[in-house]
């Protein structure tokens, strides 16, 4: 089975600290993405990488930085943790060849 | 860029029934995918059912069912003999077909509440 590990299933940190949330994948997949989920607003796209070292924007990249320094593990930075980035963070990793993405458990983060 | 609709928040079902997520799409690539994803209770993401837009048969999963009008840029997901199993968040997904990076855009979701 596939399998996708998100270090921490529940964060709480404060304003202005730095946070790591990190994913490791055991299948070898070149693709791998950070979403947040918020109600009502489904799934958005923080940042994806589709090899080492390599690294994509998605539609909400402020305040984020990402790093993949191997191909197994992708993580998630938040430079400066603000309230508004309280959020359920979801990784994902899908093989070159493959349609299907596999997701973590998710982690719930809030920031106070 | 492509964006996903579902027009339902919420829905509501009766152990047994059956019931039907609407999805719409806009996009102006002709090649892609389509996808329902379940997120249970547990937050586990979940492929449910996957469709190739360049196949005209609707994809099945058992008692999961697609109707692609890829015409119209629909995409439900008809669900049969629903289960209490089957509650949770559904989220319709779309994504390019090419050779690397292609990622997922999602839809809102649909909250799904299977009723004893």
């Amino acid at each position: 089975d596939v399998k996708v590990t998100q270090s921490s299933r529940y964060l709480v940190k404060r304003t202005g600290e730095k946070v790591f949330l990190e994913c490791v994948q055991d299948m070898d997949h070149e693709n791998m993405f950070w979403y947040r989920q918020d109600p009502g607003l489904g799934l958005r796209l923080i940042y994806f990488s589709y090899d080492v070292k390599m690294k994509e924007k998605g539609d909400i990249p402020e305040g984020y930085s990402v790093s993949r320094e191997k191909k197994e593990r992708f993580s998630l930075i938040l430079e400066s943790a603000s309230t508004n980035q309280t959020s359920m963070y979801l990784c994902a990793s899908r093989g070159q060849l493959n349609t299907e993405a596999f997701f973590g458990q998710g982690t719930r983060l809030t920031v106070v | 860029a492509q964006t996903v609709t579902q027009s339902q928040p919420e829905m509501s079902v009766q152990e047994a029934e059956t019931v039907t997520l609407s999805c719409t799409y806009d996009t102006s690539e002709s090649n892609y995918y389509l996808f329902w994803y379940k997120q249970p209770p547990s937050r586990q993401m979940i492929l449910v059912i996957r469709q190739e837009a360049y196949k005209q048969q609707n994809a099945t999963e058992n008692r999961f069912s697609v109707n692609f009008q890829k015409a119209a840029k629909s995409f439900s997901l008809k669900i049969s003999d629903s289960q209490l199993g089957d509650t949770a968040m559904y989220f319709c997904a779309f994504m390019k077909r090419g050779n690397y990076g292609q990622n997922f855009v999602f839809g809102p979701g649909t909250r799904l509440s299977v009723l004893p």
